[in-house]
């Protein structure tokens, strides 16, 4: 099935440190989702972006959808032990989406105190 | 956003048989679904579950292999039959509901199901 190319698969950085990480799609999409998932635990949502160009913000995290509505990312600034975990990137696409969402292969974010 | 259980947390279970995951809602909630997720893989969705009708199955999901009730607004249950190892993973119900803007896009997930078959 179709899937967004989100990166990096992973990264391992310092604490304080900015992060970033991105997905992309030959599709249009009408909604981005950030998620993030701990270990033993169900994705839980960040952020959700609905219009192009939009820019959000979450605390340390923030998340734009792209204005050509085929990408998006999400910031964390000055990253700290607890955001280690899975972030996944999932959307909408345009048109007949019936609520099914399109999910991205996940960054895997590593914190070293 | 709801609050989501599910039952049991992780099980292991022998080949050949079959185990039933329940999925609760704390509201009402219109749209519900199963997700699987394979060890370091992301999610995939097996089906939706639909009140009151049977369950849209995805491409490679099928009735007899997981079938799925959803007796009202709040409960759903998905079985996984006849399991095999290739079935162990993570097993994940969602919901879909408003956060406050948009059209209720937004999905929200139980703790899952944490499935070993031997």
């Amino acid at each position: 099935g179709q899937q967004l190319n989100q990166s990096p698969q992973s990264m391992f950085i310092q604490e304080g440190e900015d992060v970033s990480m991105n997905c992309t799609s030959s599709s249009i999409f009408n909604t981005w989702l950030w998620y993030k998932q701990d270990p033993g635990e169900g994705p839980v949502l960040l952020i959700a972006l609905y219009k192009a160009g939009e820019l959000t913000s979450n605390g340390r995290l923030t998340a734009q959808f792209g204005i050509t509505r085929k990408d998006s990312f999400l910031n964390i600034s000055a990253s700290i032990p607890s955001d280690v975990g899975i972030y996944f990137c999932a959307g909408h696409l345009r048109a007949g989406n019936n609520r099914k969402l399109i999910w991205g292969l996940g960054t895997s974010l590593a914190v070293n105190p | 956003s709801a609050v989501i259980s599910q039952k049991p947390s992780r099980d292991i279970c022998q080949r050949g048989t079959s185990l039933t995951i329940q999925c609760q809602v704390d509201s009402q909630v219109t749209m519900m679904f199963w997700y699987r997720q394979q060890p370091g893989q992301s999610l995939t969705l097996i089906a939706t579950a639909n009140q009151g009708s049977e369950a849209t199955y995805e491409s490679g999901f099928v009735i007899d292999k997981f079938p799925i009730s959803r007796p009202n607004l709040t409960f759903s249950t998905l079985t996984v039959s006849n399991m095999s190892p290739e079935d162990s993973s993570i097993y994940l119900c969602s919901v879909a509901g408003p956060s406050g803007k948009g059209a209720g896009n937004e999905q929200f997930f139980g703790p899952g199901t944490r499935l070993t078959v031997l």
